[in-house]
């Protein structure tokens, strides 16, 4: 069946330009969730969907970043403002649940350009 | 809040040879979760192999194994008889089931492993 997908997969944009990146999770996955890796880390959590609800944003770096999952399914990381530093490549992965043995399902990425 | 650290940027193998990625974490949980990740250059992070803290017998996944020290807070990948396909960046991460999934993984910087043919 089809993986998780996330669009754009490259996305330049200006500092100070808004970005929405988007997720398309294995579908009946109820758990989704945004990571950030910059150059040479590791992916870093970002938030985590339960269904419709943000059961956890506390790795969202601030308020210009916000994100959404309207319907249990579709996902969009929104970045308002972009600096130089959001440059990164933005992560999104999907569980059956959101049980911590679960294996998450990762998308291949958008690389977010912020010149 | 965990830690995971992987102290070998890159690691350079010929092919059908056994090599060994270490990782050590941090934690003051005594039920977790461990994985290994590995993610080529198309960036798409698969899962390679998963490790119950609880469980004494080490994960062994095909040509994949680790060797789990609990009391020593390590989880080391083992991959014999490498194979060209398996030159990627390879992540070690966390899980606390303390919350269920809501923490997220906790990632290692990741060691590149090169496989010479």
């Amino acid at each position: 069946g089809a993986g998780v997908s996330q669009t754009p997969s490259n996305k330049v944009t200006e500092k100070g330009k808004y970005v929405e990146l988007r997720c398309d999770p294995i579908s009946g996955h109820t758990a989704l969730y945004w990571y950030r890796q910059s150059l040479g880390q590791g992916p870093e959590f970002l938030i985590y969907f339960q269904g419709t609800g943000a059961a956890d944003d506390s790795g969202l770096p601030n308020d210009r970043f916000f994100a959404v999952r309207p319907e249990g399914s579709v996902s969009t990381l929104k970045i308002q403002r972009t600096e130089r530093g959001d440059s990164a490549v933005y992560l999104c992965a999907s569980s059956p649940t959101g049980a911590s043995y679960n294996e998450q399902f990762f998308g291949p990425g958008t690389r977010l350009t912020v010149l | 809040a965990q830690t995971v650290t992987q102290s070998q940027p890159e690691m350079s193998v010929q092919e059908a040879e056994t090599v060994t990625l270490s990782c050590t974490y941090d934690t003051s949980e005594n039920n977790y979760y461990l994985f290994w990740y590995k993610q080529p250059p198309s960036r798409q992070m698969i899962l390679v192999i998963r490790q119950e803290a609880y469980k004494q017998q080490n994960a062994t996944e095909n040509r994949f194994s680790v060797n789990f020290q609990k009391a020593a807070k390590s989880f080391s990948l083992k991959i014999s008889d490498s194979q060209l396909g398996d030159t990627a960046m390879y992540f070690c991460a966390f899980m606390n089931p303390r919350r269920g999934g809501a923490d997220g993984l906790t990632f290692g910087k990741g060691t590149h492993l090169i496989i010479q043919p």
